[in-house]
């Protein structure tokens, strides 16, 4: 079963500070990888998309990793800001299928 | 910003009424998607589309319909609420040239009495 699990569930950390979140997959066969913020109440705004053959790619303060071999992704957010409070959710997606996998997401609080 | 418009924002009915939840973009996307989505948990797809005149059913089970009579409108139709149909409903359509993108809208919050 296509499976998608997001570490940690929830963050706090200070304003300023950088942190990583995490996120494992066990979709087969892979396509791409997303990367969402979602506000509360909001629908999710994408971050990044990343195929088999990209390893990092940045959006800003944001850079997402992607080890295909390990099946591993993060997320790095750099120099943290209040209004990067936010859900931050995985998303898988298989080669020749047409729907996708979500993690249930990491919930994010940046304090001042 | 997304060109993607949801409405209610939020919705408020009794049991056993028939709602329509209103979803509509301005991108030409091809494909709409309708995802379910409770607290703290992870989105489930409901419908989704791939043109006008297609519809097909998602991973979750759901009572809903859709139709797809325009390319960019994608109503989500619930003909008996029941308070188990209580969550936020979200909208997307993709773009095929993005690596099918999601844009989403800023959701229905239904809550059924």
């Amino acid at each position: 079963k296509n499976q998608v699990e997001q570490s940690p569930q929830s963050l706090i950390i200070l304003e300023g500070k950088n942190c990583t979140l995490q996120c494992n997959y066990t979709v087969s066969p892979f396509s791409n990888l997303r990367w969402y913020k979602q506000d509360t109440g909001r629908g999710p705004v994408s971050l990044t998309i990343m195929t088999f053959s990209e390893n990092t790619k940045s959006n800003g303060r944001y850079t997402a990793t992607l080890d295909a071999d390990t099946k591993q992704s993060s997320l790095h957010i750099t120099a943290s800001q209040l209004s990067d409070s936010a859900s931050y959710i995985c998303v898988v997606s298989a080669r020749g299928y047409s729907t996708l996998t979500f993690g249930k997401g990491t919930m994010l609080l940046v304090s001042p | 910003e997304a060109d993607i418009y949801q409405t209610p924002r939020y919705l408020v009915i009794g049991t056993g009424k028939k709602i329509t939840l209103e979803c509509s973009q301005t991108m030409g996307h091809d494909k709409m998607y309708w995802y379910q989505q409770d607290p703290g948990m992870e989105l489930h797809l409901i419908h989704y589309s791939y043109g006008v005149n297609s519809t097909e059913k998602g991973d979750l089970s759901s009572e809903s319909t859709v139709s797809r009579i325009r390319t960019e409108h994608f109503p989500l139709t619930l003909e008996s609420a029941r308070p188990s149909h209580t969550s936020q409903y979200l909208c997307a359509s993709s773009d095929h040239r993005l690596k099918e993108k999601l844009f989403f809208g800023s959701g229905t919050q239904l809550s059924v009495l």
